[in-house]
């Protein structure tokens, strides 16, 4: 249990749909952040938000979509996604965003999404 | 960030400690070395991390040689729920937009076998 929970685990979606996964961190942690990790790849940093405001945003596509109402919970909305889209997408969180503690982050289990 | 050099596996018996090796030869001042393993299907894990001197938590303990060039991992009592994949990393505290950036390499598949 590291503190930081995802829902849902498990995600099957039609390229039409729209759904969200959610991200929550009990650690009182400020920063947060969306990762994707696809079979065979490394890990890709996808958005970065620091006191609920986003500083980073790598070049990801429009169908993603980030949102941070509180620095508990962060959430991405997905909607006409691809078959390429298909990963692990993992949320983590961290002390701060602009100091060395930033790499000491701590993961959420992921969400598995399937794009059919 | 510094490169860093892992062996693709290693096997390490149950209850016996697990050392795993890293090079970072061209590791440069405010580099930290990072250790962070991800087990099969769950999310990456935070092990520990160090500049100069060695480094003690309740998962691991982190020796960096004195040129820091090198370090070694140190799981002292394996256990099967110690099977993963380790990651080493050198990460910069020069500030910028490097700050959050986490990169993974290959890393070692690490198997504890009973």
């Amino acid at each position: 249990e590291t503190g930081v929970t995802q829902t849902p685990r498990h995600l099957v979606m039609g390229m039409t749909n729209k759904k969200s996964l959610k991200c929550e961190q009990h650690l009182g942690h400020n920063a947060m952040y969306w990762y994707k990790q696809s079979a065979k790849k490394p890990l890709e940093l996808m958005f970065v938000y620091s006191l609920e405001e986003r500083v980073e945003n790598n070049s990801v596509p429009s169908r993603f979509s980030p949102e941070c109402p509180n620095s508990s919970h962060l959430f991405l909305h997905l909607h006409t996604l691809q078959p390429e889209d298909s990963a692990l997408y993992l949320c983590a969180s961290s002390q701060d965003y602009s100091t060395i503690s930033s790499y000491e982050q701590y993961f959420g289990p992921g969400t598995r999404l399937t794009v059919t | 960030d510094a490169k860093t050099t892992q062996p693709p596996s290693m096997d390490c018996a149950e209850g016996r400690a697990a050392n795993l090796p890293c090079n970072h030869s061209t590791i440069s001042g405010n580099e930290y070395v990072y250790w962070y393993r991800q087990i099969h299907s769950q999310g990456p894990q935070y092990i520990i991390h160090g500049l100069k001197n060695n480094e003690t938590n309740e998962m691991a303990s982190l020796i960096i040689t004195e040129d820091r060039k090198s370090s070694t991992l140190i799981l002292p009592h394996a256990t099967l729920r110690d099977t993963a994949v380790y990651y080493c990393i050198a990460l910069t505290n020069a500030g910028g937009t490097s700050y959050g950036k986490l990169t993974f390499g290959q890393g070692t598949i690490l198997t504890v076998h009973p």
